[in-house]
């Protein structure tokens, strides 16, 4: 497996603030994966991070609000733009794929970042 | 979205008896993987299944892929106090056309000292 680290891992932010995730993987990897996990939730799909393109959003999440970047094979970021209480949640990063030995039938999980939104 | 049915949605046992879970779709599934969660963690894979009908353990633990392929389930064997999480299924259509994974719904472990 990969050893995936997040930053930062908790924080607290103000309304209407921005806060920047970053997600790094010890291995080159073809995929990278962005989810939200509500409390007491699911995971939920946000989006996948696509290198050196734009990232594949899922129905209810758009760019503005969750702007991410994959600059290369072992980074990247999401940004909860314009923070509300409702975005409080754990956001995971998660990776899979050939590039890094790993199958791109199998995805492992960072440690999360919780958010909590004043 | 795919829906996982998970169940039982929480179990409360006793320290050394068995636990089983499981989890269905009313879509096929190619590959069946199988996470814990602990309080403030990430998902840790417990075990990834890839074939219909394969029956793969991990110390304790024990998960089939569904001759169906549209359900999976994860047994623990003699329970101990460090199983104590929350267990989450997924489920990946085909690799071929998308490598989104779906998640079930979650299973609440609490072991009884």
């Amino acid at each position: 497996s990969a050893v995936i680290s997040q930053k930062p891992s908790r924080d607290i932010c103000q309304r209407g603030t921005s806060l920047t995730i970053q997600c790094q993987v010890d291995s080159q990897v073809t995929m990278m994966f962005w989810y939200r996990q509500q409390p007491g939730q699911s995971l939920t799909l946000i989006a996948t991070a696509n290198q050196g393109s734009e990232a594949t959003y899922e129905s209810g999440f758009v760019i503005d609000k969750f702007p991410i970047s994959r600059p290369n094979l072992t980074f990247s970021t999401l940004t909860v733009s314009n923070m509300s209480p409702e975005d409080s949640s754990i956001y995971l990063c998660s990776v899979g794929g050939l590039a890094g030995g790993l199958r791109t039938d199998t995805q492992y999980f960072g440690p999360g970042t919780r958010l909590t939104v004043l | 979205g795919q829906q996982l049915n998970q169940s039982p949605q929480s179990m409360f046992i006793q320290e050394g008896e068995d636990v089983s879970m499981n989890c269905t779709s009313s879509s096929i599934f190619n590959t069946w993987l199988w996470y814990k969660q602990d309080p403030g963690e990430g998902p840790v894979l417990l075990i990834a299944l890839y074939k219909a009908g394969e029956l793969t353990s991990n110390g304790r633990l024990t998960a089939q892929f569904g001759i169906t392929r549209k359900d999976s389930f994860l047994n623990i064997s003699a329970s101990i106090p460090s199983d104590v999480g929350i267990y989450f299924c997924a489920g990946q259509l085909n690799p071929n056309t998308g490598n989104q994974f779906y998640f079930g719904t979650g299973t609440s472990l609490t072991v009884i000292p």
